[in-house]
Formats: structure tokens, C-alpha cells, sequence
């Protein structure tokens, strides 16, 4: 099985700033990288899929990066409604499709 | 706009069984491989089954593997997850979701499974 490490585990950021969030899998994925937001009380919303694609509707602001293991995700100017839980999950290797363990978004 | 919505949860002993259902609606179901994602209140996500379009390929996480049975009726829209031999670790939030060759694009709002005695 694949596992995913997400870092840091809790970002605190100022609205208007960078966010940069990372992801590492202990074997190679590929691009086969999905980002996910989850904020309370809602199901999680796909952001971005092969490491780098945004999703139909999701803003330039929210950008992707890597291949192999490492991965990155940004968020280039932080607006409220962006604070919340991030997830990063693999898809290369099947079964198991493999989630990190999220990253809480936090306001400075 | 794609629908998914979780029907089945509820309270169960150790060792009981619950059948989880999900109606799809307003997209063309039989075009799509479907998952179970289930979320333990406050915790992350795990993955727990998926199927392909035509139900002739299915996995499982190692949690739940000879416990749990993925389904579907394409005739009906509908996916299932029966949930036998259930254990205190199975209680979170399980949602249906939609794959498109492997990230779930669309969510249900879940429903509840709780074991307990």
C-alpha cells in the first residue's frame, strides 16, 4: 500500500498570503495526485487531479505541482472561504486508493 | 447537477450487518466506476471500495476486505456496500462517490454508521 504524508499537519496563514501545502508518497505515483477541500459540515470538493489540473470552475488562485513523490499545492492569495482541510490522495496504484492525513488550513 | 445520496446507516451491534445504498441521478450512471469513502467524525479520509462501470472489477481496502461487498444495479442507478461482521472501527460517515479513472469528482453528504453495543 501506498502512503501518503502530508506536512505541515496545521498552516497558519494571513488572508491575502501564500499558502504552500505538501504531500509525499513512499513510492513513485506518477502525476496520479488529487487534492481535495473539505470544510465543516460538507463533503470534500475535488481541486485539482494529475498533480497540476484544476477541476472546471476551481480558481487560478489554487495550483499543483510535482511528479513521482513529491508534491506541492498552493494556494497564491488566501481568501476566507479558503480555510480548511486539505487532502491529498494517490491514484496510481489500486486497491488501495490512498489518502494523506489532511492539513488544516487555519487564519492567522 | 450530479446527485449521490447515501441511504442505510444507522446503529448496529459488533458483529451485525447494515447495507449501505446510494441513488445516482443526473448523470449517465453506467459511464462511471463509483467508490465508498468513509470519514470518522473530526479524522481523515479512507477509501474503502470501489467498482468499475460495469461491476466486473471491484476492490477493497485491506480494513475491510471479507467483510464488506461492493455492488451495483445499473438498472437502477444504484451502488451498494454490504457491511458484515462490523467492528467499533467501522463507525464514521461513508459517502458515495463518482470516479472518473480514479479521483472522485462528485461526493454524497454520507450517511452514518455507528457500532456499538
Amino acid at each position: 500500500e501506498i502512503v501518503m504524508t502530508q506536512s505541515p499537519a496545521t498552516l497558519s496563514v494571513s488572508p491575502g498570503e501564500r499558502a504552500t501545502l505538501s504531500c509525499r508518497a513512499s513510492q513513485s505515483v506518477s502525476s496520479n495526485l488529487a487534492w481535495y477541500q473539505q470544510k465543516p459540515g460538507q463533503a470534500p470538493r475535488l481541486l485539482l487531479y494529475g498533480a497540476s489540473t484544476r477541476v472546471t470552475g476551481i480558481p487560478a488562485r489554487f495550483s499543483g505541482s510535482g511528479s513521482g513523490t513529491e508534491f506541492t499545492f498552493t494556494i497564491s492569495s488566501l481568501q476566507s472561504e479558503d480555510f480548511a482541510v486539505y487532502y491529498c490522495q494517490q491514484y496510481y496504484d489500486w486497491p488501495p486508493y490512498t489518502f494523506g492525513q489532511g492539513t488544516k488550513l487555519e487564519i492567522k | 447537477e450530479v446527485q449521490l445520496v447515501e441511504s442505510g446507516g444507522g446503529v448496529v451491534r459488533p458483529g451485525g450487518s447494515l447495507r449501505l445504498s446510494c441513488a445516482a441521478s443526473r448523470f449517465n450512471f453506467d459511464d462511471y466506476g463509483m467508490s465508498w469513502v468513509r470519514q470518522v467524525p473530526g479524522k481523515g479520509l479512507e477509501w474503502v471500495s470501489g467498482i468499475n462501470w460495469n461491476g466486473d472489477s471491484t476492490g477493497y481496502a485491506d480494513s475491510v476486505k471479507g467483510r464488506f461487498t461492493i455492488s451495483r444495479d445499473n438498472a437502477k442507478n444504484s451502488l451498494y456496500l454490504q457491511m458484515n461482521s462490523l467492528r467499533a472501527e467501522d463507525t464514521a460517515l461513508y459517502h458515495c462517490t463518482r470516479d472518473v479513472a480514479g479521483p472522485h469528482d462528485y461526493w454524497g453528504q454520507g450517511t452514518l454508521v455507528t457500532v456499538s453495543s
